[in-house]
């Protein structure tokens, strides 16, 4: 049972335009998702985050909106550049008890961007 | 500040021989991170440690054993590795609330 889903497994988009990669998820107890950005042979890199008390979070040509009604999640970059082409995965916790955070991640949609 | 570093980067086992993983920080991070990814999936978490001499079950923890001796080395072993562990494994770690930072990852291809 996948509790992130990354339905589209590929996009691509003119550079210049919008980029609007989704993430749904079927847990209401996740309390923190983030957006990682991986590159082929290398490890995932943090790219933004959002705690559920939100519902937007910017970071430059970043956002990140929270539905939590809907249970889902998407990533706006804006402007698309060339070198934004990656894997982009999301990734959603609760709070455990220990006091850290048990990421689920998605499967991940490669965003390509055309010059 | 070379953040999390991984050991070794690639390795091919024959099924049956046993192997550790190695993951390095030096954030002074509390808490770490093993988890392998396979095609088609997301990042899945095995093991995990919230300190120095800690360890705790993720999703898929059969088959693999860790330790944590010291606050900056999470060891991930293979005692009798097996093809459905033939995956890319990478490390993490992150302060408590913060993010986590991952390694570069390791290809184990088990033959």
């Amino acid at each position: 049972d996948q509790q992130v889903k990354q339905n589209s497994p590929s996009l691509s988009v003119q550079e210049g335009r919008i980029s609007i990669l989704n993430c749904d998820y079927t847990n209401s107890m996740f309390d923190y998702f983030l957006w990682y950005k991986k590159y082929p042979a290398e490890g995932p890199t943090f790219l933004i985050s959002i705690s559920s008390i939100k519902d937007k979070n910017e970071d430059g040509r970043f956002t990140v909106f929270l539905n939590k009604s809907a249970k889902h999640l998407s990533l706006h970059i804006v402007p698309s550049q060339p070198g934004d082409s990656a894997v982009y995965f999301c990734a959603a916790s609760p709070l455990v008890v220990s006091g850290t955070y048990k990421y689920i991640f998605g499967t991940g949609t490669r965003l390509k961007v055309l010059a | 500040n070379a953040g999390v570093t991984q050991t070794p980067k690639f390795r091919v086992l024959k099924t049956g021989q046993s192997m550790t993983l190695l993951c390095a920080q030096d954030m002074n991070h509390e808490y770490m991170y093993w988890y392998r990814q396979d095609p088609g999936m997301g990042l899945r978490l095995i093991h995990y440690s919230v300190g120095e001499g800690t360890t705790a079950k993720g999703e898929v923890p059969d088959g693999y054993n860790v330790s944590r001796l010291k606050k900056q080395n999470f060891l991930l072993g293979l005692e009798s590795a097996a093809p459905s562990q033939t995956s890319v494994y990478f490390c993490a770690s992150s302060s408590k609330t913060d993010t986590q930072y991952f390694g570069p990852g390791t290809r184990l291809t088990v033959l």
